[in-house]
């Protein structure tokens, strides 16, 4: 089976646009969540989605956006693009969000960089 | 709000060695706790997890504990290999979120 996929693998945008990240999860998991790894740091949190709705939402600017398909593949919307986004977005999935035990697998990750 | 640190930063040992790689987290009131490796400019790939109400789980070369009324985990590697060399992530999942918080990890280099 594939694992989570994510596209593109590279991307460099200049300040002021736009880009859309794009996710598909494990053949059968239902829950997505997007992450921010800026060099040198852990991943933080920016979204998770469920059955088309944001389940959850980290501390980022409404510049982020995100939404998931029926299909339960994923976009990750960011606008007005600042330096400061360069960055590896990570998507994860899982098969159901919610209390209890759930492990997250992680896709290879899109390196953006804004220039 | 929880916070996760790791310890230490960056870490070089001679191939064979034994090592344990330390997490703390400062919130208790976690759901599970998880090890990722990362290659360099890779994503992550999930080592181990381990349910809040487990104290060790172990894979391979691989045994992770957890101490969650202290706060911490560690990941011990037997018998460390070139191969391992990588960044080792610890995350947790704060109980009510649904969301990972993850350590800045720790960079492991094995040498030959």
């Amino acid at each position: 089976d594939a694992g989570v996929t994510q596209s593109p693998t590279h991307l460099i945008k200049t300040r002021g646009q736009h880009v859309t990240l794009r996710c598909s999860p494990i053949s059968g998991h239902k829950s997505v969540s997007w992450y921010q790894q800026v060099l040198g740091q852990g991943p933080q949190f920016i979204f998770q989605y469920y059955e088309k709705e944001e389940r959850g939402r980290g501390n980022f600017p409404d510049r982020f956006s995100a939404r998931q398909f029926p299909n339960y593949s994923s976009e990750l919307n960011v606008n007005a693009l600042l330096l400061g986004d360069s960055a590896l977005y990570l998507c994860a999935s899982s098969l159901l969000p919610g209390v209890g035990s759930y492990e997250q697998y992680f896709g290879p990750g899109t390196r953006l960089t804004v220039t | 709000k929880q916070e996760v640190t790791q310890i230490p930063a960056a870490l070089s040992v001679p191939e064979g060695e034994n090592l344990v790689l330390n997490c703390s987290f400062t919130d208790s009131a976690i759901y599970n706790l998880q090890w990722f490796r990362q290659d360099p400019g890779k994503g992550l790939t999930s080592l181990l997890l381990i349910q809040s109400s487990q104290r060790e789980q172990t894979s391979g070369r691989l045994n992770a504990s957890l101490d969650k009324s202290s706060g911490r985990s560690t990941l011990y590697i037997a018998a460390s290999q070139p191969g391992d060399s990588a960044t080792y992530l610890c995350a947790v999942r704060p109980a009510g979120f649904q969301k990972l918080v993850f350590g800045t990890g720790t960079r492991l280099l094995v040498s030959p």
